[in-house]
């Protein structure tokens, strides 16, 4: 069983619509947990992180938390074409992060 | 100027040679990684190194070498290349592990 698991997609939501993105996770002990967009080519670049349950709002993007279900999720409300990309969740346990191996997501105009 | 640098950003290489991928940071971190992205797969973990007397082997090790010369750099040799060996390696470092990583801009290595 892999440390993180995502669905590969591709996912894809009309403009404006809200994408949602999950991921779950094998280690009980991870404490910090992370969302990175990459586009075709580009480095990962880190969007949200949370730390305790519950959700975490920044801007158009919501990261929910369930440590007892063990999983992650990411909301894009009013998804734009901008937001195309591959989302990587990531999770902290011990000394090093897990990464999932991604979601494609495409907002169609 | 980006927070981590890599060098170079491309580079194509012949079977058996060796190669050397250059990594520096300005954000004062101690830690820094090196990965490969291949299609499919995701990020793979190679080294990482969390102070510059700590090495410290990751999920796929073998064919590569790194050095941890300053705080600021860290570099990844592959002693002969072979073409399973063409990927996207990006580099990487953190502080407190809460903080997440900043990746550099990636380096795409072909061997042929």
């Amino acid at each position: 069983q892999k440390e993180v698991e995502q669905n590969s997609g591709p996912l894809s939501v009309p403009e404006g619509a809200i994408a949602s993105l999950n991921c779950t996770y094998s280690d009980r002990g991870s404490q910090s947990f992370f969302w990175y967009r990459q586009y075709s080519g580009k480095s990962p670049e880190l969007i949200m992180s949370i730390y305790s349950n519950g959700d975490k709002e920044d801007g158009r993007f919501t990261a929910q938390l369930n440590k007892a279900s063990q999983y992650v999720s990411l909301l894009i409300r009013d998804s734009q074409p901008s937001d195309s990309a591959t989302y990587l969740c990531a999770v902290n346990a011990g000394n090093q992060f897990y990464f999932g191996t991604g979601t494609s997501l495409t907002v169609i105009p | 100027d980006a927070d981590v640098t890599q060098t170079p950003r491309n580079r194509i290489t012949k079977t058996g040679k060796r190669i050397m991928l250059e990594c520096s940071q300005t954000k004062g971190h101690d830690r820094m990684y090196w990965y490969r992205q291949d299609p499919g797969l995701g990020l793979r973990l190679i080294y990482y190194s969390f102070d510059v007397k700590d090495i410290n082997k990751g999920e796929i090790s073998d064919g590569y070498s790194v050095s941890r010369q300053a705080q600021a750099k860290f570099s990844l040799s592959l002693e002969s290349a072979i073409p399973n060996q063409t990927a996207l390696y990006f580099c990487a470092t953190s502080g407190v592990r809460d903080y997440g990583y900043t990746f550099g801009s990636g380096t795409r290595l072909t061997v042929v």
